[in-house]
């Protein structure tokens, strides 16, 4: 299986300030089609993940442009370029590449 | 908006089985391939097992290879896991999630909780 490894696991951050979460796959995440299917999620406490970005980049409708993805190949980031009260949550990226599909362990975002 | 809803978890015996359904409310999912994803505190998410949109492919993780069974219901708009020989570690809250893009999971159902023990 794919790992997905996130970095870090727990991000304090100032409100207004920028925040930035790393994604590296174990293997390489390019499909027999070219795309690479990197996603990232949004889990607020007491809900159901939320997908932000779709295909390392593309932005979800109804996600606040202040959520950006970037990278290639087996490095990805996520970063929220500044910080409100309300993306406190768990963000998640995961790799819809090759079965089984698989999450890193999440990136708890809090305010400091 | 689409809004898919679980339902069939509870308390169920190691050893025992159970079914979860769901369903979608404001459109069809047929279209789509359509998936279960679990999640508990320890080892996060989890992809469960898929299934295409005419319901031939099915594919399922290891972990339930053999003892899950993910089935759907086009006529009915509806979307099955019958799960069987249930450990302590299926405990998890199972989501019903569409593959609205490829490759990606766009909805995601509210969840419900499955709970094995004795």
């Amino acid at each position: 299986d794919v790992v997905m490894t996130q970095s870090p696991l727990s991000l304090p951050v100032t409100l207004g300030q920028p925040a930035s979460i790393s994604c590296r796959s174990s293997q390489s995440l390019v499909f027999s089609d070219g795309n690479i299917y990197l996603n990232w999620f949004q889990q607020r406490p007491g809900q159901s993940p939320r997908r932000l970005i779709y295909k390392i980049f593309n932005r979800d409708s109804g996600v606040p442009d202040r959520f950006s993805g970037s990278g290639s190949d087996t490095d990805f980031t996520l970063t929220i370029s500044r910080v409100e009260a309300e993306d406190v949550g768990v963000y998640y990226c995961m790799q819809g590449s090759q079965w089984p599909w698989t999450f890193g362990q999440g990136t708890k975002v809090e305010i400091k | 908006e689409v809004h898919l809803v679980e339902s069939g978890g509870g308390l169920v015996q190691p050893g025992g089985s159970l079914r979860l359904s769901c369903t979608a409310s404001e459109v069809t999912f047929s279209g789509y391939p359509m998936h279960w994803v679990r999640q508990t505190p320890g080892k996060g998410l989890e992809s469960v097992s898929a299934i295409s949109p005419d319901g031939g492919t099915t594919y399922y993780a290891n972990f339930v290879q053999g003892r899950f069974t993910i089935s759907r219901d086009n006529f009915k708009n509806f979307l099955y896991l019958q799960m069987g020989s249930l450990r302590g570690d299926d405990m998890a809250v199972y989501y019903c999630v569409r593959e609205g893009t490829p490759g990606s999971y766009d909805y995601w159902g509210q969840g419900t909780l499955v709970t094995v023990s004795s």
